[in-house]
């Protein structure tokens, strides 16, 4: 079974350029999320979808972040402009939903932005 | 508002000994509180996955504890190994929201 899938796996860009990551979630896993992890610290919950829909966006910094899943398969993450605190490695998880206990994530490699 | 703590930040042990590292929270109406592993550069891989009625979970040379009441997971390593030497992360999804609030990982070091 392949995994989760991201791209790219590392990102250089300017302060207040823009920069996009892709993920693709395990076949038949219907919620995605997307996760920001800056050095030293766990995992933060951006952006959190259940098919095409958005279950939970309350820690996306919507005024330069935003992010679609328009045939509820892959994902598209963006920032613009971005700035140097958004310096992190962006993780992306799926699982087979999210209602029981029993449903587990599984994280992709992720994608490191470092901006300069 | 849950919070998840994980004690100690770094850990460094000989090959062979038998180690545990502790998660706590702050909020015991808890959903699922699962424990991953992180290699440097790489994504995170589940270890384990405690449904909120279970004592514990058991995978090999790990064991995984639960008590809801202290609001504590332990996870147990045995026989501990170099190839361990790993970010060890825990996660907790709260009822309600679902939402996983992870801690900021125990750095385990195994010396050969």
């Amino acid at each position: 079974e392949a995994g989760v899938a991201q791209s790219p796996r590392y990102k250089i860009i300017e302060k207040r350029q823009s920069v996009a990551f892709w993920c693709n979630p395990i076949s038949g896993h219907a919620t995605l999320y997307w996760y920001q992890q800056i050095l030293g610290q766990g995992p933060k919950l951006l952006i959190q979808f259940q098919n095409n829909g958005v279950v939970d966006d309350s820690q996306l910094p919507k005024d330069r972040f935003s992010a679609e899943r328009l045939k509820g398969v892959d994902s598209t993450l963006k920032i613009q402009p971005a700035k140097l605190e958004d310096s992190a490695v962006y993780l992306c998880a799926s699982s087979f939903g999210f209602r029981r206990q029993t449903y587990e994530q599984y994280f992709g490699p992720g994608t490191r932005l470092t901006v300069t | 508002k849950q919070e998840v703590t994980q004690i100690p930040a770094a850990l460094s042990v000989p090959e062979g000994e038998n180690l545990v590292l502790n998660c706590s929270f702050t909020d015991s109406a808890i959903y699922n509180l699962q424990w991953f592993r992180q290699d440097p550069g790489k994504g995170l891989t589940s270890l384990l996955l405690i449904q909120s009625s279970q004592r514990e979970q058991t995978s090999g040379r790990l064991n995984a504890s639960l008590d809801k009441s202290s609001g504590r997971s332990t996870l147990y390593i045995a026989a501990s190994q170099p190839g361990d030497s790993a970010t060890y992360l825990c996660a907790v999804s709260t009822s309600g929201t679902y939402k996983y609030i992870f801690g900021t990982g125990t750095r385990l070091k195994v010396l050969a």
